[in-house]
């Protein structure tokens, strides 16, 4: 098990710029999570999916923010425009069930938009 | 307003001493509450679920308790390593809702 993908692990864009996340969940697990980390807010949940449907998005931030998951096994986070404001690891992790096994995350993408 | 406070950003321990991390939260009705380890530049690794309905729970040398009256869960490793130093996140799921609230997270440094 290769466990949940993200790519690209670092990212370094220009502002007004449009950025895409990508994310590979495990296979079977039917929720998906967007989280966003910096050292002033910690982890804030953006948005979450069961079996591909987004259930909440009231933690996306503004517009500029969308998320799809087209299929069971790929999820995107898209930023457009970019801002300075936005740098932060933006982390995926899924579940499967109610998450009583705890959430697995990948590794992050490291945001930096100068 | 719903708020998830860990006692401290940082704590330094001897090693082969019992690391103890607090876990506050208020206006929550959580179902249950995890704890997740981060290492840096990594995502979090989950560690251990307790239920509401739930006093303790033990994983080898990882013990968590878990309050719902106080509104607090305690985190407890004993005979710390310095491999145990990381940063370790509390997380509760409200009720039927799909989602974790993470608290800020404690830096544990264990001393050799």
């Amino acid at each position: 098990d290769a466990g949940v993908i993200q790519s690209p692990r670092h990212e370094v864009t220009e502002m007004g710029q449009e950025v895409t996340l990508r994310c590979k969940p495990i296979s079977g697990h039917d929720y998906l999570f967007w989280y966003r980390q910096t050292m002033m807010r910690g982890l804030e949940l953006l948005i979450y999916f069961n079996n591909n449907v987004p259930i909440d998005d009231s933690g996306m931030p503004e517009d500029r923010f969308s998320a799809k998951m087209p299929n069971a096994s790929f999820s995107t986070l898209k930023i457009q425009p970019s801002e300075p404001r936005d740098s932060a690891v933006y982390f995926c992790a899924s579940t499967p069930g109610q998450g009583v096994r705890g959430y697995t995350f990948g590794s992050g993408t490291r945001l930096t938009v100068v | 307003s719903q708020k998830i406070e860990q006692n401290s950003e940082a704590l330094n321990i001897q090693e082969g001493k019992t690391a103890t991390l607090t876990c506050n939260y208020t206006n929550y009705s959580p179902a249950y509450l995890q704890w997740y380890r981060q290492d840096p530049g990594r995502g979090p690794v989950f560690l251990l679920l307790i239920r509401e309905n739930e006093k303790e729970k033990r994983k080898e040398r990882l013990k968590v308790t878990f309050d719902t009256t106080l509104k607090q869960s305690l985190f407890h490793i004993t005979a710390s390593q310095p491999a145990d130093s990381a940063t370790y996140l509390c997380a509760l799921r409200l009720g039927s809702q799909g989602n974790l609230i993470f608290g800020k997270g404690t830096k544990l440094s264990v001393k050799p």
